[in-house]
């Protein structure tokens, strides 16, 4: 049973290149989640998806990023213009329901973003 | 708004001992879910114990307790006879029920475990 996947573990973009993160959640999981981590900091919430529908993106910033989980295929996060500051590593979750407060987040093992 | 503070960037403890990592939380929703994981130097997320909001006990997970005081907004993890595997991040998130249900976490405590 495999867990939540994330590819590719590391990415090296120059800047104003465009990245692409995926993310497959474990099986029979409709709800994901992407968050960012800075070196040394904590977990910055960026946007909750469900199969094709956008719940919530209040974390993203407005402009160069964006998200999508379709009806087939794993979630992407895309930034595009890459500057060195989006430079971090990008953990995306999944959660079976969505709807249940007891319900625990898995994680994927990361993708770090490096922009030279 | 939703909020949670760990105000420890770095706690020691000697192994064996037991330590106490603290997380405060600022929620005006009557139900919600607080969750400790943890993450090593490799980097993964582990899952470690969850409260909820209308548990009347304490959540217990092998050395693992959470001392939830709901009055004061508090959720903080014990670690029980440290182990030198202990050494990692912790961070503490919670999940509302209004809104979006969205998680958010903590900023982090980092944990030395002292041979």
């Amino acid at each position: 049973n495999a867990g939540v996947m994330q590819n590719p573990r590391h990415l090296v973009r120059r800047r104003g290149q465009e990245a692409r993160l995926r993310c497959s959640p474990m099986k029979g999981h409709s709800h994901v989640y992407w968050y960012r981590q800075l070196p040394e900091e904590g977990l910055k919430f960026m946007v909750y998806l469900q199969k094709e529908n956008i719940i919530d993106e209040s974390g993203m910033p407005k402009e160069r990023f964006s998200a999508e989980f379709p009806k087939e295929g794993p979630s992407i996060l895309r930034i595009q213009q890459v500057v060195r500051g989006d430079s971090a590593a990008y953990f995306c979750a999944s959660s079976p329901e969505g709807r249940m407060f007891n319900e625990k987040l898995f994680f994927g093992s990361g993708t770090q973003l490096s922009v030279l | 708004a939703q909020k949670i503070t760990q105000t420890q960037p770095g706690m020691f403890v000697q192994e064996k001992e037991a330590v106490t990592l603290d997380c405060t939380y600022d929620t005006s929703d009557p139900s919600y879910g607080l969750f400790w994981y943890k993450q090593p130097s490799s980097g993964e997320m582990i899952f470690l114990i969850y409260q909820g909001s209308y548990d009347q006990q304490n959540a217990t997970e092998g050395r693992y307790s959470l001392n939830f005081q709901k009055a004061r907004k508090s959720a903080n993890l014990v670690i029980s006879a440290s182990q030198l595997g202990d050494s990692a991040m912790y961070f503490c998130a919670m999940r509302e029920i209004s809104g979006t249900y969205k998680y958010i976490f903590g900023t982090g405590t980092r944990l030395k475990v002292l041979a």
